[in-house]
């Protein structure tokens, strides 16, 4: 089955800096790639999401790379505020017939340094 | 709030005791899920029900036991738990399970521990 790997586990950066998430996936089937922010006590929300058929898609200060090759994909976070600090979440799904599931990674928890 | 209203928030039970999570959604979904989340993992797949037919159960003991009366309803049924049970249970909806992989909405999760 499908399995996401993530890193790093924890990342702090200085506020205003650029912050790199890395996720692998081993199922070359997968075509659905989001990621969810989860802040402190509460729900994970999705940020950003892509599909296998484009290579990077951005959302203001929120971009995401995908490398269907190499089965690997980035979120990346410029200018980092203080309210970015959360924990991320890749996750990568594919869809057979009528079934699909998403995998989650084992997240990042950002802090911003102020 | 994203439509995912989970209850209880919390809860504290022994481990004989039986007790059940509650999960609704008003989006007008057709597939619920169940996921668990402690501390330092990622967040575990547990159960999927599409259109009320459950299609994946991830391995998960039978002390948990899900039942799914409706579209809008599910609901995780818990006995004789074990202390690594407590745990963070969320429950998600999507419009449906199936391709293409749709987004999944999340409740705020049942905080859950097991003395």
């Amino acid at each position: 089955g499908e399995n996401v790997e993530q890193h790093p586990s924890t990342l702090s950066v200085q506020e205003g800096d650029s912050a790199v998430i890395k996720c692998t996936y081993s199922d070359s089937a997968s075509n659905y790639f989001p990621w969810y922010k989860q802040e402190l006590g509460k729900r994970p929300q999705l940020i950003i999401d892509i599909r296998s058929n484009v290579g990077e898609k951005k959302d203001q200060r929120i971009a995401v790379t995908l490398n269907k090759t190499a089965k690997h994909f980035s979120l990346h976070i410029t200018e980092t505020q203080p309210e970015d600090s959360a924990v991320y979440f890749c996750a990568a799904s594919s869809s057979y017939s009528s079934a699909s599931k998403i995998i989650f990674g084992s997240g990042t928890r950002l802090s911003i340094r102020p | 709030e994203t439509g995912v209203t989970q209850t209880p928030r919390h809860l504290v039970m022994g481990m004989t005791n039986k007790k059940s999570l509650k999960c609704e959604q008003h989006l007008g979904h057709n597939a619920m899920y169940w996921y668990k989340q402690s501390a330092k993992k990622p967040l575990e797949l547990m159960f999927v029900y599409n259109f009320k037919e459950q299609t994946e159960n991830n391995s998960v003991p039978s002390r948990f036991s899900p039942e799914c009366p409706n579209s809008s309803h599910l609901f995780l049924h818990l006995h004789t738990l074990q202390p690594e049970d407590s745990a963070l249970y969320l429950c998600a909806s999507s419009r449906e399970e199936g391709a293409p992989p749709d987004i999944q909405y999340f409740g705020a999760g049942t905080r859950l521990s097991v003395l």
